[in-house]
């Protein structure tokens, strides 16, 4: 099955800095890329996602991009806010197949 | 439309027993998948049913089973439990193709 790669597993960044968090994923037929975040005591909830026939997408301060050939998609937040803390997820999936990367604890300080 | 419901919430079982979670998905969707979460491991894929059918299976042993009932509420079973199998169960519903997943908040079970 598909397996993906997340990296950091942590991220410390300074109110107003830009966090950048990494995956790559192995099954070049996945074709749907969703980021989800995860604040303490709560589910997942997805943020952002990219299908397989685009490359970048933006909304507000998160952008993803995904390069399909080296099989890799990364998580771009601007402007860094300490609501922002929390631990983020990426996945790919195949149609409702969808595995998750081990997650990244992102921690913003004032 | 109501959200992704689980119950229960939380549960205290001691090795060797066995136990069952349910989930019910989001009016409409037809997929539920179930997942595992315990700190430093992610979201740890389970299985994935649809239309009654599991289509989908992580690599999980077989005492973690699941079905899906003709309503789309899925219940899983896991059978003999350990001390390992202490975790957050998620489960998440989405429409019949590939999309959104909506996650429900989970059941916390302790394994004594």
């Amino acid at each position: 099955g598909e397996n993906v790669e997340q990296h950091p597993s942590t991220l410390s960044v300074q109110e107003g800095d830009s966090a950048v968090i990494k995956c790559t994923y192995s099954d070049s037929a996945s074709n749907y890329f969703p980021w989800y975040k995860q604040e303490l005591g709560k589910r997942p909830q997805l943020i952002i996602d990219i299908r397989s026939n685009v490359g970048e997408k933006k909304d507000q301060r998160i952008a993803v991009t995904l390069n399909k050939t080296a099989k890799h998609f990364s998580l771009h937040i601007t402007e860094t806010q300490p609501e922002d803390s929390a631990v983020y997820f990426c996945a790919a999936s195949i149609m409702s197949d969808m595995r998750f990367g081990a997650g990244t604890r992102l921690t913003v300080k004032p | 439309k109501a959200g992704v419901t689980q119950t229960p919430r939380y549960l205290i079982k001691t090795r060797g027993q066995q136990v069952t979670l349910s989930c019910s998905p989001i009016s409409g969707h037809r997929s539920v998948s179930w997942y595992q979460q315990t700190p430093g491991q992610g979201l740890q894929f389970l299985f994935e049913y649809f239309s009654e059918t599991q289509r989908n299976k992580g690599n999980f042993p077989g005492r973690f089973s699941g079905r899906q009932f003709s309503n789309s509420r899925s219940e899983m079973n896991v059978s003999t439990l350990e001390l390992g199998d202490s975790a957050l169960y998620l489960c998440a519903s989405t429409e019949a193709g590939a999309g959104e997943q909506y996650f429900g908040p989970g059941t916390r079970l302790t394994v004594t």
